[in-house]
């Protein structure tokens, strides 16, 4: 089955690090558009990063210069490095593939990993 | 960057027909995504490059965009569509390609 799996969330003190991983089946990830898509609690879902087939990436402003989204061709896991994390960091991460077959629509979501940040 | 706009909330009778506008600026242009989310549950892509339906998407679901407003249609409305619905643009000139609408609560009534 076709299927992503996030994993790392937990809960740290604001200034402190995270690294989130998204496990892939059934698909590469090197070969497909990999996202990071949060939402903070009750809130609407904000795009956090892209990485692309050819390993261009992008982020949101509010991450811009802390997150850092990665793969690893050889475990087909994508990454999400997150430093000087805030209370506004808060959410639930989802990792999704776009999928250049349905015009990069976000075919495959995970169940999300939560991130709390607290004092 | 991009800005898609979306109405925060609407409610529909059973049967009915629920229409969805996500604006943005010369929104024909781009693509457009759209995403339905339920409860504690992560969301699922229900149109695709604004009017194409994905294997296992009801035909009550459709799509369509013209100038500045793309749109999702749900004719003869179920219960089970009580969701949120997110809109999506990717927009690959700039910076940050990926951009969703604040979503639309449909209330089924």
């Amino acid at each position: 089955e076709v299927q992503v799996v996030e994993s790392g969330g937990g809960l740290v003190q604001p200034g402190e690090s995270l690294r989130l991983s998204c496990a892939a089946s059934e698909f590469t990830v090197s070969s497909s558009y990999m996202n990071w898509v949060r939402q903070a609690p009750g809130k609407g879902l904000e795009w956090v990063s892209v990485i692309y087939r050819n390993g261009k990436t992008f982020y949101a402003d509010s991450v811009k210069g802390r997150f850092t989204i990665s793969r690893d061709n050889s475990k087909n896991t994508l990454y999400l490095q997150m430093n000087s994390l805030r209370v506004e960091d808060t959410a639930l991460y989802y990792c999704a593939r776009a999928n250049n077959v349905v015009a990069l629509g976000m075919d495959v979501w995970g169940h999300g990993t939560t991130v709390t940040v607290s004092s | 960057s991009y800005v898609v706009t979306q109405t925060p909330s609407m409610s529909v009778a059973p049967g009915k027909t629920a229409t969805f506008a996500c604006g943005g600026n010369d929104i024909v242009t781009r693509t457009v995504h759209w995403y339905q989310q339920k409860p504690a549950q992560a969301p699922v892509l229900v149109i695709f490059d604004a009017t194409d339906r994905p294997s296992g998407i009801p035909e009550r679901f459709s799509g369509s965009k013209s100038g500045n407003t793309a749109t999702l249609t749900i004719s003869r409305v179920e219960v089970v569509d009580e969701a949120v619905y997110f809109c999506q643009v990717w927009d690959s000139s700039g910076n940050h390609p990926v951009v969703f609408g604040g979503g639309t609560k449909l209330t089924v009534l």
